[in-house]
């Protein structure tokens, strides 16, 4: 079985341009989550979606948007880029039963943006 | 809101000695509890996780973890700390029936030959 996949894995991009970031979840994974990783804060979580539908944002400017499409695939987006958006970005997919999620989040590699 | 206290920056340890890495968590009921790791430039693997039953975890890669309700904490073991165990190593807590994580600062292992 496939993991999660992400791409591009590097991209840099310069202030003020916008990025968008690709996120292939595990097959029958319908919960897709995106976190924020960086030397001073740690992970930091963006947001989940489950069913093309956002169920939970975390404390991110409005810059940073995402969206999930009806196969489960998500992207997130990042506009009017700053230096502090500089990260490792990583997507996550989860399992779902029928009584809520049960199971733990699987994690793609993540994507490494620079922004000069 | 949740919170996830990872005890000590940097833990370096010699081969072969065992290994300890500290969680405590604050939550008023008690949530499902992880343990990740992650090797440089990749993303988060799953060591080993509590949701409910048996208190006493094991993992991959010989961990294993303690779920103390009375002490809210998830602390990480292994016996024989191997050269491969050279890593970043975080606690995670979520709610039930939530899928957001929250994740501690993390603990770098460092192992000595």
């Amino acid at each position: 079985k496939a993991g999660v996949t992400q791409t591009p894995r590097y991209l840099i991009k310069t202030r003020g341009q916008q990025v968008t970031l690709s996120c292939s979840p595990i097959s029958g994974h319908r919960s897709v989550s995106w976190y924020q990783q960086t030397p001073g804060q740690g992970l930091q979580f963006l947001f989940e979606y489950f069913s093309e539908t956002q169920r939970n944002k975390g404390n991110f400017p409005g810059r940073f948007s995402g969206r999930q499409f009806s196969n489960s695939r998500s992207e997130m987006n990042v506009s009017t880029l700053e230096l502090g958006d500089s990260a490792l970005y990583l997507c996550a997919s989860g399992p779902l039963s029928a009584g809520g999620p049960t199971g733990e989040l699987f994690f793609g590699e993540g994507s490494r943006l620079t922004v000069l | 809101a949740q919170s996830v206290t990872q005890l000590g920056s940097h833990v370096s340890v010699s081969e072969g000695a065992l290994v300890l890495l500290r969680c405590n968590y604050s939550s008023s009921v008690p949530p499902y509890l992880f343990w990740y790791v992650q090797y440089p430039n990749q993303g988060l693997q799953l060591l080993l996780k509590y949701t409910t039953g048996a208190t006493l975890v094991k993992g991959i890669n010989g961990f294993e973890a303690e779920f103390k309700k009375s002490e809210t904490s998830f602390h990480l073991t292994k016996p024989s700390a191997h050269m491969s165990d050279a890593a970043e190593y975080f606690c995670a807590v979520r709610r039930i029936n939530d899928y957001k994580l929250s994740f501690g600062a993390g603990t770098t292992v460092t192992v000595r030959a």
